[in-house]
């Protein structure tokens, strides 16, 4: 069973829409995370939580917003999705600041 | 600002032709230093944490070594199944201290 599990895991989708990504673990960690990499730039963060009621952003949080629904979930949300979106998400969690972060497999999103 | 710089953008060695990959990073203090492998289309994979400088972790044909300014994740009689792209992250204290840096990685291909 995978840790960190993402849906879907590809979605194309068209400019303008509203798109949901989401995130699940099993391993039971505080700290959970939404990064964005593109060819060539490495991961960036897009926001980050560390309980339920704490959300903060990362690097390049314009154009999406998160929801911590539970310890276990973290979702992503593109409210209105632009072509210069496309890319690879990974979501990711951690047991502590000192620690590594397991990350899911990823969702190829496609904005046409 | 935290910085990640990984060199070469990529490499290309037969099977069996040890070499090093490098990676530099500009901190206001360093909490930690990671090293990821990821495959195509997958989620990055953790494979080391280095502390402090002198430290060094070794993983089958891997080793990590960190200085005060940068890291080397040496590859020994690398084989085929060692191509993958391998990723550097900081973990700063401070300000920083909340998320990882990531480098942009570095594309190693094995031939046989």
């Amino acid at each position: 069973d995978a840790d960190v599990t993402q849906t879907p895991r590809n979605r194309i989708t068209k400019t303008g829409k509203r798109i949901m990504l989401e995130c699940s673990q099993t391993k039971g960690h505080d700290r959970m995370y939404w990064y964005r990499q593109d060819p060539g730039l490495g991961l960036q963060l897009i926001y980050y939580s560390f309980d339920v009621k704490d959300i903060n952003k990362g690097e390049i949080s314009d154009g999406y917003s998160v929801s911590r629904q539970a310890q276990a979930k973290f979702s992503l949300s593109l409210e209105s999705a632009i072509p210069n979106q496309t890319a690879l998400y990974f979501c990711a969690n951690r047991a502590g600041l000192n620690t590594e972060a397991f990350f899911g497999q990823g969702t190829r999103l496609t904005v046409v | 600002e935290d910085q990640v710089t990984q060199s070469p953008e990529a490499l290309r060695l037969q099977e069996g032709e040890s070499s090093s990959l490098n990676c530099s990073y500009t901190v206001s203090g360093l909490r930690g230093l990671f090293w990821y492998r990821q495959d195509p289309g997958k989620g990055p994979e953790f494979l080391f944490t280095l502390y402090s400088a002198g430290e060094e972790k070794e993983k089958e044909r891997l080793k990590a070594t960190l200085t005060k300014k940068e890291s080397f994740l040496h590859i020994t009689a690398p084989k085929p199944e060692d191509s993958a792209t391998y990723l550097c992250a900081v973990q700063a204290i401070g300000q920083g201290a909340q998320k990882l840096v990531f480098g942009q990685g570095t594309r190693l291909t094995i031939n046989p």
